[in-house]
């Protein structure tokens, strides 16, 4: 069985500085991992997704992460946060068609 | 171009009534997914359709949840009987189909739904 889990729940961080959202994923067969995000009364987005290629994935708006099989890791990453950055963010994962989510981490952004 | 729609985008419904929702995919797209995401929570997989074909329905909760795709294209996620525990967003996600790949999933603003 697949299953991802995101370590925290709320992730505050002032503007300008970095942000770290974590994931660890658990699969029996080698992942594809994504991260959405979902803005208040917005559909999910596609940040960025892991499909064997390169371990560490660039995203939109300057987000990325980095894939790591010893750790079972999927962190994602932005040096710089910005307000606009303000919404849930899911991590997920998928080695068939369907997605499976995380239960999602709610970013804060403060000035 | 146009992305996935879905109508109602709120839908009241009182115990026990019969409720409908649609989904129109993206153009072109072949598989179309339907999740029920409930609040605070993170979305859950319903079912998964290829075309017309329903290849996918072991997340449908009970036998109240019935969905189709008649023509390969719009769908219709159909409940009956609503129960309080229902309530929830209903998220509809169109793709292309790449056999041996997961393909990005595009998703529709959702539909709403709350039982009373």
């Amino acid at each position: 069985a697949q299953s991802v889990t995101q370590l925290d729940s709320h992730v505050s961080v002032s503007e300008g500085t970095p942000v770290l959202l974590r994931c660890n994923y658990s699969s029996s067969y080698s992942p594809s991992l994504f991260w959405y995000v979902q803005h208040p009364n917005k559909g999910l987005q596609l940040l960025l997704k892991y499909t064997s290629a390169a371990t560490l994935v660039k995203g939109i708006n300057g987000f990325e992460a980095e894939f790591k099989k010893s750790e079972t890791s999927f962190h994602l990453t932005k040096p710089s946060a910005h307000m606009s950055d303000a919404a849930e963010y899911f991590c997920v994962v998928s080695n068939t068609d369907k997605l499976i989510f995380g239960t999602g981490t709610r970013l804060q952004v403060f000035p | 171009g146009a992305g996935v729609s879905q109508s109602p985008r709120y839908k009241v419904a009182k115990r026990g009534q019969d409720v409908a929702l649609r989904c129109d995919p993206i153009s072109g797209h072949v598989s179309l997914f339907w999740y029920q995401q409930a609040l605070g929570q993170g979305p859950e997989f319903l079912t998964y359709f290829q075309n017309e074909a329903q290849l996918d329905k072991s997340g449908l909760p009970s036998d109240r949840f019935f969905a189709e795709r008649p023509e390969g294209s719009v769908s219709t996620l159909k409940i009956q009987r609503t129960q309080q525990e229902d309530s929830a967003v209903y998220l509809c996600a169109s793709s292309s189909y790449i056999p041996g790949l997961v393909d990005e999933q595009y998703f529709g603003p959702g539909t709403r739904l709350t039982v009373t």
